[in-house]
């Protein structure tokens, strides 16, 4: 079984640009969280999707959104970028259960400059 | 809310030391709790993970037991290995918050030959 995937792996991108980032979570999966992960805040959750529907949402600015497809892929869009934004982001899919685990893609690594 | 706490790192020890990193956390309802791995340049890994209290997650020689009277799930291995340098995350994830998953801040391990 193919395990979760990101792309691009790595994206470099000047303030004030916009980025978007993909997930094809495993198949099956109908759960699709994100995560960004810096080394000064650690492991923050972004949104979680289900059956295209954003379910749940973490603290995160506007300028943050995401969505999901029919088939489970999901996306992630930051606009007007900050320098602050640069972080490796996670993506993680699950079956709809709080017993399952999530399983979690390489991430993408963003530099905005 | 629900919440994860960890022990902070880094810790550093020597090859075939006992290792323990501790972990408790908050939980309105009746949370699973996970230990996830995360290698350089990588995403997370499943490590081990237990549904209810009293069970013990192993894998790869470590463990670590859901113990609903101290709200704790400590990792532990009795002899660790250089490969075993990585961040450690510990996690919950409970069905009365919409299966989100609420991760610790991390703890580095670093295993010195």
């Amino acid at each position: 079984k193919a395990g979760v995937t990101q792309t691009p792996r790595y994206l470099i991108k000047t303030r004030g640009q916009q980025v978007t980032l993909s997930c094809s979570p495993i198949s099956g999966h109908r759960s699709v969280s994100w995560y960004q992960q810096t080394p000064g805040q650690g492991l923050q959750f972004l949104f979680e999707y289900f059956s295209e529907t954003q379910r749940n949402k973490g603290n995160f600015p506007g300028r943050f959104s995401g969505r999901q497809f029919s088939n489970s892929r999901s996306e992630m869009n930051v606009s007007t970028l900050e320098l602050g934004d640069s972080a490796l982001y996670l993506c993680a899919s699950s079956l709809d259960s709080a017993y399952n685990e999530q399983f979690f893609g390489p991430g993408t690594r963003l530099t905005v400059l | 809310g629900d919440s994860v706490t960890q022990m902070e790192g880094p810790v550093t020890l020597s090859e075939e030391a006992f290792l323990t990193i501790n972990c408790t956390y908050t939980a309105t309802g009746y949370p699973s709790l996970f230990w996830y791995v995360q290698y350089p340049g990588e995403g997370l890994q499943l490590l081990l993970k237990a549904t209810k209290a009293d069970d013990k997650g192993s894998n790869k020689g470590f463990e670590a037991t859901y113990r609903k009277e101290t709200t704790s799930f400590h990792l532990e291995k009795g002899s660790v290995q250089v490969s075993d340098s990585a961040v450690y995350f510990c996690a919950l994830s409970a069905l009365n918050t919409g299966n989100q998953f609420y991760f610790g801040t991390g703890t580095s391990l670093t295993v010195i030959p």
